[in-house]
């Protein structure tokens, strides 16, 4: 297994206090990955990184903003949390290779 | 164009039986097709994965059927076991660039034992 750590792994929070979801990889990988996932809904992207200081938007965006200030680190950060964004949140890394490599997953509830 | 449609949203197959799941996609651009699987609690996993070049991928007990034209793919597990039971997810991507995926909504497997 590639060697991704999510931090924290469980979090319980109040809607509108700002949560910050650490991704950390120790493969020296590219890309960077957060997803969230939902019953009925798979695995959605939320955003991506595709180097140190470069992001961009997934298809499910809103309320969510990232940063990689290094490589080895990507931080999602939910600036006002909902209670729409209780959820299952996963990072992913991706080397060279067309594989993506996931976390163990951070579960989030907003009460 | 840019979803991935999976079925069916759950599966029971007996022991030794064997598991077929399907996907379907629109976006012609597609051209990698990884199968994930995940257990509860974990992230997923890459299974096994094809390329548009080839209509059927094996590895063990896994096969990846593809058919290009119809722009369709399934997962056959042969002789399904209980330790199969898990959450499957198809997805696709365009290898150039930054390799997003778009999975598919997932099938909970159950084998029966």
């Amino acid at each position: 297994d590639a060697g991704i750590t999510q931090s924290p792994r469980h979090k319980v929070t109040e809607t509108g206090t700002p949560v910050t979801l650490r991704c950390h990889q120790t493969e020296n990988h590219r890309y960077m990955y957060w997803y969230r996932q939902d019953p009925g809904h798979g695995l959605r992207l939320i955003h991506y990184s595709y180097g140190v200081k470069d992001t961009d938007k997934g298809e499910v965006s809103d309320g969510y903003s990232v940063s990689r200030s290094k490589t080895e680190d990507f931080l999602l950060t939910l600036e006002s949390a909902t209670s729409s964004q209780t959820s299952v949140y996963f990072c992913a890394t991706s080397g060279s290779q067309e594989t993506q490599y996931f976390g163990p997953g951070t579960r989030l509830l907003v009460l | 164009q840019q979803q991935v449609k999976q079925s069916p949203q759950s599966l029971i197959v007996q022991k030794g039986g064997i598991s077929i799941i399907n996907c379907a996609y629109e976006n012609t651009a597609f051209d990698y097709f990884p199968w994930y699987q995940q257990f509860p609690g974990k992230g997923p996993a890459l299974l096994i994965a094809i390329r548009p070049d080839v209509s059927e991928k094996k590895e063990g007990r896994f096969t990846i059927s593809f058919n290009k034209s119809a722009k369709q793919f399934s997962l056959h597990i042969m002789d399904s076991q209980p330790g199969d039971s898990a959450t499957y997810f198809c997805a696709a991507s365009m290898v150039s660039g930054t390799y997003k995926y778009i999975f598919g909504t997932g099938t909970r497997l159950k084998v029966l034992a």
